[in-house]
C-alpha cells in the first residue's frame, strides 16, 4: 500500500502561485496519482490526476519526475475560494481499496 | 445533471439504535463507494460496489456495518446497533466503469457526495 505524505498545512496570499508536493516513495507500477479537493462540510472533489511527466488541465497541473516518487500539485494564482484541504492518493485505477487520504495539505489563501 | 446525493445530511441516535444512510449515485455510475471520516482521523474506504454486487468491502469495520446496493442503483449503508465510536461523517462516491485511453490520459474520477454526518449519543 502505497502511503503518501504531504505538508500538514500551507499559506499563500491571493494572486500567487502554490505548489504542494506528495511523497509517495513506495509507488506501484500500476499506481496512479489523484488529487482531491475538499472543502467544509462537503465530499473530496477531483482535481486532477496523472502517471507520470506533467498533466494540466483548467484548474491544476501536476508534475510528476520520472522515478514517480514524488508529485507537485500546481495551483496557479490562487484565490480566496481555493482554501480548502487538498489531498494526494496514490492507487489503481478502479480500486477504490488502495484510495489512501492521508491527512492531507490544509491551503489557506490569505487577502 | 444531478450529482452524489445522501440522506440524511444528519443524523444523531442514541447508541444501540439503528441508522441506515442512504446514497443515490450519479445515474449510470457502476461503482459506488463507501468511506468515513471518524473525528479527528483520515477518511478511510469502507467498501465498493460494481453495479449490485459488493467488489471489495475490506474497510468494514465489523459486523454491525450492513450495505446493500438495491439493483445496482442506490445504496443503503445500516449501522446496527450503532455505537459511540460510529460518530463521524460517511461518504459515498461514484465513478463509471473504467476507462483507458492510453496510460497518460486514463482517469477514473470519484465523484463524492456531500456526506452524512452521524452522532452517536
Amino acid at each position: 500500500l502505497a502511503k503518501t505524505t504531504q505538508p500538514i498545512s500551507m499559506d499563500s496570499y491571493e494572486g500567487q502561485e502554490v505548489n504542494i508536493t506528495c511523497s509517495h516513495n513506495n509507488i506501484a507500477t500500476n499506481d496512479y496519482i489523484t488529487w482531491y479537493q475538499q472543502f467544509p462540510s462537503q465530499g473530496p472533489r477531483f482535481i486532477i490526476q496523472g502517471y507520470k511527466t506533467k498533466v494540466t488541465n483548467e484548474v491544476a497541473s501536476l508534475f510528476i519526475p520520472a522515478d514517480r516518487k514524488s508529485s507537485t500539485l500546481s495551483l496557479p494564482r490562487v484565490s480566496l475560494s481555493d482554501t480548502a484541504v487538498y489531498y494526494c492518493l496514490v492507487g489503481p485505477l478502479g480500486g477504490a481499496n488502495n484510495l489512501f487520504f492521508g491527512t492531507g495539505t490544509r491551503l489557506t489563501v490569505i487577502p | 445533471e444531478a450529482g452524489v446525493t445522501q440522506f440524511p445530511s444528519h443524523s444523531v441516535i442514541e447508541k444501540g439504535q439503528t441508522v441506515t444512510l442512504r446514497c443515490d449515485p450519479i445515474s449510470g455510475h457502476d461503482n459506488l463507494y463507501w468511506y468515513r471520516r471518524v473525528m479527528g482521523k483520515e477518511i478511510k474506504f469502507l467498501l465498493h460496489f460494481v453495479k449490485e454486487s459488493k467488489q471489495d468491502e475490506s474497510g468494514m469495520p465489523n459486523n454491525r456495518f450492513l450495505a446493500e446496493r438495491t439493483g445496482g442503483t442506490y445504496s443503503t449503508l445500516k449501522v446496527q446497533p450503532a455505537e459511540l465510536e460510529d460518530s463521524g461523517v460517511y461518504f459515498c462516491a461514484s465513478s463509471q466503469a473504467l476507462r483507458l485511453a492510453g496510460r497518460d490520459s486514463s482517469y477514473n474520477e470519484q465523484f463524492f457526495g456531500p456526506g452524512t454526518r452521524l452522532t452517536v449519543l
